[in-house]
């Protein structure tokens, strides 16, 4: 089982709808995980990080964590063409930072 | 600039000859993190330094790649006798500490490298 898992995508999600993106993680003992945003040709730029079992928003975004389920989701509410890019999950364990491949979300405008 | 700042922006070289990448990270983080990534793929991890000492070296594809940090600030990347494949973009990223509150890491805009 590899360390971060996401679906590779592409995910197309018409404009102004819901767009769910997912990640799994291996180690129960993760502590910390945080969504990055990659737009093509540029570095990621963080969007959130998230603690706590729960939800966490922020704006259009909303990051889910589950530590019982190992996975964490980000929704990002009312898509926007300018939103498709590729969103990388990351995870923190044994004092390493574990990204994901990364999920190529196109917005259908 | 607040941010994370990296130098060159791009890079040319021909094979066999070192290059070296510089990496300016926000003021006050004190870990940072060298990663490459070549087109189309994810993020390969090199090396992380917390202050002047790096941990965890264990991403450094071959004993060609060295990193140093000075004065728990600028990191320079070295790449000796370069490779083809090692064209990528290598990206620096600062966090304020490591682990739990804090971790989270701002990129620099990442150095194009192309070795022809």
């Amino acid at each position: 089982q590899k360390e971060v898992e996401q679906n590779s995508g592409p995910l197309s999600v018409p404009e102004g709808a819901i767009a769910s993106l997912n990640c799994t993680y291996s180690d129960r003992g993760s502590q910390s995980f945080f969504w990055y945003r990659q737009y093509s040709g540029k570095s990621p730029e963080l969007i959130m990080s998230i603690y706590s079992n729960g939800d966490k928003e922020d704006g259009r975004f909303t990051a889910q964590l589950n530590k019982a389920s190992q996975y964490v989701s980000l929704l990002i509410r009312d898509s926007q063409p300018s939103d498709s890019a590729t969103y990388l999950c990351a995870v923190d364990r044994d004092d390493k930072i574990i990204f994901g491949k990364g999920t190529r979300l196109h917005i259908l405008p | 600039g607040a941010g994370v700042s990296q130098s060159p922006s791009n890079k040319v070289t021909e094979k066999g000859k070192d290059v070296e990448l510089r990496c300016d990270p926000i003021s006050g983080h004190t870990a940072l993190y060298w990663y490459r990534q070549s087109l189309g793929q994810g993020l390969e991890f090199l090396i992380y330094f917390q202050g002047n000492s790096a941990p965890d070296k264990s991403g450094l594809p071959s004993d060609r790649f060295s990193a140093e940090r000075t004065g728990g600030s600028v990191s320079t990347l070295t790449i000796q006798r370069t490779q083809q494949e090692d064209s990528a973009v290598y990206l620096c990223a600062s966090s304020l500490a490591r682990g739990w509150v804090g971790g989270e890491q701002y990129f620099g805009p990442g150095t194009r490298l192309t070795v022809t």
